[in-house]
């Protein structure tokens, strides 16, 4: 079965530094997401993104965030100017179809430390 | 705004025994459901959604869910609990009325099942 696969799957970087996030969503799939999980919260949406360009972001999805494909099959997250409270896990999802009741499926995560 | 409750941090039950896990949303609209399953150290992992018609829906691993609009809640629920269900599970939602188009999904805080001999 196809799957979504998210590098690395741990990061730890410095406060201040800038970190990218990597993606390979599911082959034929046409929307991406980006989520994070603050340890020991709930999942929480940042970015969707649709036809090489955002369609909808969260609060949290300041500034210091971005997001690109840069080709064909990869879809990255960037995060600028990193912040303590930046720690977390963030999942990546992709989903297929033209319609928006398709499921998303869930890469396993980067666990991202902020030190 | 959407929203969902998972009213239960954890769910303790007997291997064979039935399981319920409980959900409830707020949307504007008619909304689409879904269930994931979280394992340790792993990526959510689709279950089952509704979207329109049978109340009742069935998904993997023998779990299904019902749909009740006057109570608005989602249940995810399955007859015969397996020591290897033990995970953490969340319900979502997505208001398809909300302007934007952009498939956000809605988590609720998550429930420990916890399967036991």
């Amino acid at each position: 079965e196809p799957e979504v696969t998210q590098t690395p799957s741990h990061q730890v970087t410095q406060m201040g530094q800038e970190v990218i996030l990597r993606c390979v969503p599911i082959s034929n799939h046409l929307y991406f997401y980006w989520y994070r999980q603050i340890l020991g919260q709930k999942v929480e949406f940042l970015v969707s993104f649709y036809n090489n360009e955002i369609s909808e972001k969260s609060e949290i999805f300041d500034d210091q965030f971005s997001v690109e494909r840069p080709d064909g099959s990869n879809f990255t997250l960037k995060i600028r100017s990193t912040k303590l409270e930046d720690s977390a896990m963030y999942f990546c999802a992709s989903s297929g179809g033209d319609t928006s009741n398709q499921p998303q499926h869930f890469g396993d995560g980067t666990r991202l430390s902020i030190l | 705004a959407q929203s969902v409750a998972q009213p239960e941090d954890q769910v303790n039950v007997a291997e064979g025994n039935p399981l319920t896990v409980k959900c409830t949303y707020s949307v504007s609209g008619n909304p689409y459901l879904f269930w994931y399953v979280q394992y340790p150290n792993r990526g959510l992992q689709f279950l089952l959604k509704y979207i329109t018609g049978d109340n009742l829906v069935k998904g993997s691993y023998g779990f299904e869910a019902e749909f009740n609009k006057s109570q608005t809640s989602f249940h995810l629920k399955k007859p015969s609990a397996l020591v290897s269900d033990s995970a953490l599970y969340f319900c979502a939602v997505r208001d398809p009325w909300v302007t934007g188009g952009g498939n956000k999904l809605t988590f609720g805080t998550g429930t420990q099942l916890k399967v036991e001999l």
